[in-house]
């Protein structure tokens, strides 16, 4: 069963607005850490914003915030005023806390975002 | 400091040849990630090591896979013999010590692998 489920391939963004990116996901544990990643065409990854299961604010860093909903278990990414920078692949992933020690993440298959002039 | 450096940046091979990625972690991390990225599958996890000891190889995906992390600050990955089907970007990621969900694994810049 697929773990994380980002069910937008692309998405297009004018220039300043807002954008939402959506990522649900699926786990039996009780702890767990969502995280969003941005790869910009040059290839690199890079970490965006953390989001514990546990943590009872939303993340925010900087013009990204998590819209985290834990009982429809999506933790959707929003960019506030979008710039031309923004634009490249966002990929979701998830740790999940049931096992001791620094586990992988497993990802989603990602949303590229397009920011439009 | 430096962040996690891979090499080469990009192989072009061909066909039944050995290949061998190489990975530095960040200086003091203890857990070392290889991923894949193709299209069709997106990103998915090799193997990963805790203090040079692989702990779970279930992604490799078959015996023409190798990696190994001979030390704290190298680790290879190693395919004999390459197939056009093992084309992909391969990620090289570390994260420090502890057990916290919300240890951030970094990634390096990436291998672009190409078996003609």
């Amino acid at each position: 069963a697929q773990k994380i489920t980002q069910t937008q391939p692309g998405m297009f963004v004018q220039e300043k607005e807002a954008v939402t990116l959506d990522c649900t996901y699926d786990t039996s544990d009780q702890s767990y850490g969502l995280f969003w990643y941005k790869q910009p065409s040059s290839g690199e990854m890079i970490f965006l914003i953390y989001q514990g299961s546990y943590d009872e604010q939303n993340a925010t860093e900087g013009r990204y915030s998590l819209n985290f909903q834990k009982a429809r278990k999506s933790a959707n990414l929003v960019i506030s005023a979008s710039q031309l920078g923004d634009s490249a692949m966002y990929f979701c992933a998830m740790r999940e806390g049931s096992r001791s020690g620094n586990t992988p993440l497993v990802f989603g298959k990602g949303t590229r975002l397009s920011v439009i002039a | 400091d430096a962040g996690v450096i891979q090499s080469p940046r990009h192989e072009v091979t061909e066909m039944g040849q050995e290949v061998t990625l190489r990975c530095k972690p960040i200086s003091g991390h203890d857990y070392l990630f290889w991923y894949r990225q193709t299209m069709m599958r997106g990103l998915e996890l090799l193997i990963y090591f805790n203090n040079n000891v692989p702990i779970d190889d279930s992604g490799m995906p078959e015996d023409r896979f190798s990696a190994k992390m001979p030390n704290a600050s190298f680790s290879t990955l190693k395919i004999q013999p390459s197939e056009p089907r093992d084309s992909a970007v391969y990620f090289c990621a570390s994260s420090q010590p502890g057990t916290g969900l919300r240890n951030e694994q970094f990634f390096g810049p990436g291998t672009r692998l190409t078996v003609l």
